[in-house]
């Protein structure tokens, strides 16, 4: 079955690191996004790329980066310059600009 | 700029009765409009869309939504939920040929026995 798939679903980190986030699609989009889930505040786009080699600051991309060096993956990492990185990330993909977003599952951050 | 309201945080509902969650988009060109539903912990599943033609889409478990391009609203509306319908619901704008999607906040549905 296509999907996306986001790995681990909880991860936990001590405070200062770098961590890094799996995304995976096999649904053949050019489009994929991260987006930041807090409680109350809805999604939040970090980082989205149209293409292979080409990626777009979201609204709150600071403390974060990616890289998209195949089409396939898109993986997020959560810098020691992220402030408050304890939230619930999620990525998606679409075909660009014409379709709806496919999500992954999510990972569960907790930063201690 | 762009950008998406839900007007309730919150709606709790009796099970069997009817419910509506209210979504105003802001835009000067035409956009595609969305609902997701999330459950505890996942990801986020498209209730249904609209791209173009009919202004009332229907979507899945007995969700439908009406497209109003003059009040600018997107209201997602079910005749009568169950238990499992208890989840957060996000109204989402795509731009035409654009890749940015806007998300409102989110309204969480509390169905209750």
């Amino acid at each position: 079955d296509g999907g996306i798939t986001q790995s681990p679903k909880y991860l936990f980190r001590k405070e200062g690191q770098n961590v890094t986030l799996s995304c995976e699609q096999n649904l053949n989009h050019d489009a994929m996004y991260w987006y930041r889930q807090d409680p109350g505040q809805g999604l939040r786009l970090i980082y989205y790329s149209q293409i292979v080699n080409d990626f777009q600051k979201g609204d709150i991309a600071e403390g974060y980066s990616v890289s998209r060096e195949k089409k396939e993956s898109f993986p997020l990492t959560v810098t020691s310059a992220q402030k408050n990185p304890t939230a619930f990330y999620l990525c998606a993909s679409s075909i660009e600009g014409v379709t709806e977003a496919f999500f992954g599952q999510g990972t569960r951050l907790t930063v201690v | 700029a762009q950008s998406v309201t839900q007007l309730d945080s919150q709606v709790p509902v009796f099970e069997e009765a009817p419910v509506e969650l209210r979504c105003n988009y802001s835009s000067s060109v035409s956009v595609y409009l969305f609902w997701y539903v999330q459950y505890p912990n996942q990801g986020l599943q498209l209730l249904l869309k609209y791209l173009s033609g009919s202004t009332l889409v229907k979507g899945i478990n007995g969700f439908e939504a009406e497209f109003n391009k003059s009040q600018t609203s997107f209201h997602l509306r079910k005749p009568s939920v169950h238990i499992s319908d208890t989840a957060e619901y996000f109204c989402a704008a795509l731009k035409y040929n654009f890749n940015k999607f806007y998300f409102g906040s989110g309204t969480k549905l509390n169905v209750k026995p």
